[in-house]
């Protein structure tokens, strides 16, 4: 079946570094989401990346998509203590009929140390 | 418009009883989602649905029960709970169009003894 691996599983930074998490697919993937989960909280819906090589930013979050359409990435530029947390990628296989079907990475966890 | 909401939020079981996690969505999502959370391993689909009267098994279906009768709700049955099954368990809903992420509930924190 599709896996989704996400390194690195643990980031600990100090306030102002960059921070980038990685997304592989062992399948081609429809589409790719990412979500954020604060300590004790659900997650949270970030934003989702449909074409190949798309590229799409929210403040200092940017994410891309790759080219295969099998890997994933999510920086961000200059952390902040409000940016602690656990971040998710997901994805669906691309083909198919299991369109309700998301597959989640295992997440890594970012700590920011002020 | 409340979203997504899981009923029990805390639950302790003894191993062998079953019990049922509720949970219901007021937002006409006809995608609903349970997933289990456990530490290191993410979130993993436990079954899925993609509309009322269907439902399909996720990663680890084994030991749980689902049913679509209605929009709104997807209730998640333990047949027989297993110390394995200690977990967070979330639901999750969202609308068919493609562009559309998934809204979680607020989670069911769930301990087999």
């Amino acid at each position: 079946g599709q896996q989704v691996m996400q390194i690195p599983q643990y980031q600990h930074v100090q306030e102002g570094e960059d921070f980038t998490t990685y997304c592989n697919s062992s399948t081609t993937l429809s589409n790719i989401q990412w979500y954020k989960q604060r300590p004790g909280g659900h997650p949270v819906f970030l934003i989702q990346l449909v074409k190949s090589g798309e590229v799409k930013k929210q403040k200092r979050l940017t994410f891309q998509f790759g080219e295969a359409k099998k890997n994933s990435s999510l920086h961000i530029t200059a952390t902040q203590t409000t940016d602690v947390g656990t971040y998710f990628c997901a994805g669906r296989g691309a083909g198919g009929t299991s369109y309700g079907k998301l597959t989640f990475g295992q997440g890594t966890i970012l700590t920011v140390h002020p | 418009n409340a979203g997504v909401t899981q009923t029990p939020k805390f639950q302790v079981l003894k191993t062998g009883q079953s019990m049922t996690l509720q949970c219901a969505q007021d937002m006409n999502h006809e995608y609903m989602s349970w997933y289990r959370q456990d530490p290191g391993m993410g979130l993993r689909l436990i079954h899925y649905s993609v509309g009322a009267g269907i439902t399909d098994q996720g990663e680890v279906p084994n030991g749980y029960n689902v049913s679509r009768s209605t929009t709104e709700d997807f209730p998640l049955r333990l047949l027989s709970a297993a110390p394995s099954q200690t977990s967070v368990y979330f639901c999750a809903s969202r609308r068919r169009q493609a562009n559309y992420g998934y809204t979680f509930g607020s989670g069911t924190r769930l301990t087999v003894v």
